[in-house]
């Protein structure tokens, strides 16, 4: 069984801080990455995505990507309030094709 | 965001009790995906479906079944509930598999199994 590992949290980082969430994944051959988040009680929704090596940038978030060390990162900066969530990563499993998801961390923007 | 809907959004029912849940796209996308979230466990794979009546196991199976007879909907049935069925179930659609495509999530149903 291939596995995604995310450190679960809560994180606490100040207002206006760049929070820095980090994941690792067993599956070498996996190609596609995404970042998903979670308010409570909410379903999760789609960040980024990220397929190549490097950082990718879309507004106040970065995912960066090793795939040599297999690790992929999601970076906030400015962090808001409205941040305060739980953060998913999802690695699709070369074989098969299907997405095998983390079990989150939790971030919690300090006012 | 994308069209998915979940019908019921909560459940409460009783050990040995059928459930069917329903999910409904009116986006066209080819494969469609049962998910249940527990504390601890994350999103884990119930089952998937590829096309209409092609559908596939996912990594915790065991005691669902789905049914899909029409690209727009994908039907996740307990045959007989049980209280370790209780959680949160997503419905999740992409347009099609693969290391490209993105998932896209229905807003849940919390089932109770009392």
């Amino acid at each position: 069984q291939k596995e995604v590992e995310q450190n679960s949290g809560p994180l606490s980082v100040p207002e206006g801080a760049i929070a820095s969430l980090n994941c690792t994944y067993s599956d070498r051959g996996s190609q596609s990455f995404f970042w998903y988040r979670q308010y409570s009680g909410k379903s999760p929704e789609l960040i980024m995505f990220i397929y190549s090596n490097g950082d990718k940038e879309d507004g106040r978030f970065t995912a960066q990507l090793n795939k040599a060390s297999q690790y992929v990162s999601l970076l906030i900066r400015d962090s808001q309030p409205s941040d305060s969530a739980t953060y998913l990563c999802a690695v699709n499993e070369a074989r098969d094709d299907k997405i095998i998801f983390g079990k989150g961390t939790r971030l919690h923007i300090l006012p | 965001d994308a069209g998915i809907t979940q019908s019921p959004r909560h459940k409460v029912t009783e050990t040995g009790t059928p459930v069917t849940l329903r999910c409904h796209q009116t986006e066209n996308h080819r494969y469609m995906y049962w998910y249940r979230q527990d504390p601890g466990h994350g999103l884990r794979l119930i089952h998937y479906s590829y096309g209409v009546k092609d559908t596939d196991k996912g990594e915790v199976s065991d005691g669902y079944s789905v049914s899909r007879s029409k690209t727009e909907d994908f039907l996740l049935t307990l045959e007989s509930a049980t209280s370790s069925q209780t959680s949160v179930y997503f419905c999740a659609i992409s347009e099609s598999s693969g290391t490209a495509d993105t998932q896209y999530f229905g807003p849940g149903t919390r089932l109770t199994v009392l």
